[in-house]
């Protein structure tokens, strides 16, 4: 069973620059999230979804960051403006019930 | 809203030893889920056990063991035999009613030494 895929593994970009990230969940898996995992601390949930809607992005600062999730599927994380920090990994996790998630590698991002 | 703090931020233990991570939390649910994960460097998270708050029995996967202590709010990992691949940074985190709004402590780095 193939697991979460991210892209890109890293990315390095100036601040007010915009980035995005991808993520395809496992397979069959109607629950998606991401996380902001900020080095030397436990990632923090920014937004979940539940198949094509969001369920939770109570922490999602949205004047900088949208994500979405159009056909329930893949999921894309966009961060527009950058500010140096947003520098962390970001983390893109499935489940195919409510609890156990399966968590992606991860996209680090740098911004300077 | 929860809370869940790991007040070991780096431990160490000889090969085939056995080592013990502390975790406590806050919450004023009575149903929940907790976890631990292993995040081993620059690789992904992975599962390492559940446990289910309404269970009194404490959860067993094979090498690693938990000390669920509902009242106290504890919920400390123990890992037996220790080997070279355990060593990572381990997480608590807090799972809710649900299991899903995970809340994550801040980690322990577990060194296992030969």
């Amino acid at each position: 069973e193939a697991g979460v895929a991210q892209s890109p593994r890293y990315k390095i970009i100036e601040k007010r620059q915009s980035v995005a990230f991808w993520c395809n969940p496992i397979s069959g898996h109607a629950t998606l999230y991401w996380y902001q995992q900020i080095l030397g601390q436990g990632p923090k949930l920014l937004i979940q979804f539940q198949n094509n809607g969001v369920v939770d992005d109570s922490q999602l600062p949205k004047d900088r960051f949208s994500a979405e999730r159009l056909k329930g599927v893949d999921s894309t994380l966009k961060i527009q403006p950058a500010k140096l920090e947003d520098s962390a990994v970001y983390l893109c996790a499935s489940s195919p019930l409510l609890n156990i998630q399966y968590f992606g590698a991860g996209t680090r991002l740098s911004v300077l | 809203a929860q809370t869940v703090t790991q007040s070991q931020p780096e431990m160490s233990v000889q090969e085939a030893e056995t080592v013990t991570l502390s975790c406590t939390y806050d919450t004023s649910e009575n149903n929940y889920y907790l976890f631990w994960y292993k995040q081993p460097p620059s690789r992904q998270m992975i599962l390492v056990i559940r446990q289910e708050a309404y269970k009194q029995q404490n959860a067993t996967e094979n090498r690693f063991s938990v000390n669920f202590q509902k009242a106290a709010k504890s919920f400390s990992l123990k890992i037996s035999d220790s080997q070279l691949g355990d060593t990572a940074m381990y997480f608590c985190a807090f799972g809710g009613e649900y299991g899903n709004k995970l809340v994550f402590g801040a980690g322990t780095i577990l060194r296992v030494k030969s």
